[in-house]
């Protein structure tokens, strides 16, 4: 099945700072999307692209859809304690079978210092 | 606002139980999708369904079976609980269609002894 490649595993960065993080694929995706899991909860959708090219904001976060189709990245500003989670990209394929299957990638952890 | 809700948040069975967790979603959402996310393997799916009664396996559907009555709800089984069933199970569900997001209950988090 297809592949996700997200980097960096885990980061630790100064509140304030900027956060980038991006996820690869040897497949092409029709949707590429990035959720934010709180510790002991489900992951919820932060961003959805639908088109190559694509970019959109979501407040402090911007995330594009790679003109490939095989990769994505998503750009978090001025970072805040509460930005402190694992975020997750997810590409989704049409599968043929009437439905949609995501493929994810393992997860960025971030952590935010006061 | 979509609603996914998980039947228990904690769930602790010990070995050779049957366990039954269950996922309700308020939306009318035509698929329901079964997970399990384990540290440094992030999300994989176990089962999933497009349709009332209809079912298909994902990537690790080995110990687990699913049932679908009703379109608002997803079962998913485990017939012989194991310790490597030790895990935190998320459902998700999305419409039919093109592009649909998933979205996904709180989890639960099972142990089994």
């Amino acid at each position: 099945g297809q592949q996700l490649n997200q980097s960096p595993q885990s980061m630790f960065i100064q509140e304030g700072e900027d956060v980038s993080m991006n996820c690869t694929s040897s497949s092409i995706f029709n949707t590429w999307l990035w959720y934010k899991q709180d510790p002991g909860e489900g992951p919820v959708l932060l961003i959805a692209l639908y088109k190559a090219g694509e970019l959109t904001s979501n407040g402090r976060l911007t995330a594009q859809f790679g003109i490939t189709r095989k990769d994505s990245f998503l750009n978090i500003s001025a970072s805040i304690p509460s930005d402190v989670g694992i975020y997750f990209c997810a590409g989704q394929l049409y599968s043929g079978a009437g439905s949609y299957q995501l493929t994810f990638g393992k997860g960025t952890k971030l952590s935010v210092i006061p | 606002d979509v609603k996914v809700t998980q039947s228990s948040r904690y769930l602790v069975k010990r070995t050779g139980e049957k366990v039954f967790l269950e996922c309700v979603q308020d939306m009318d959402h035509e698929n329901m999708f079964w997970y399990r996310q384990d540290p440094g393997l992030g999300l994989r799916l176990i089962y999933f369904s497009y349709d009332v009664k209809m079912k298909e396996k994902g990537d690790i559907p080995e110990g687990y079976s699913v049932s679908r009555e009703k379109k608002e709800r997803f079962s998913l089984i485990l017939e012989s609980a194991s310790t490597n069933q030790t895990s935190m199970y998320l459902c998700a569900s999305s419409l039919l269609g093109g592009g649909e997001t998933q979205y996904f209950g709180p989890g639960t988090r099972l142990l089994v002894l």
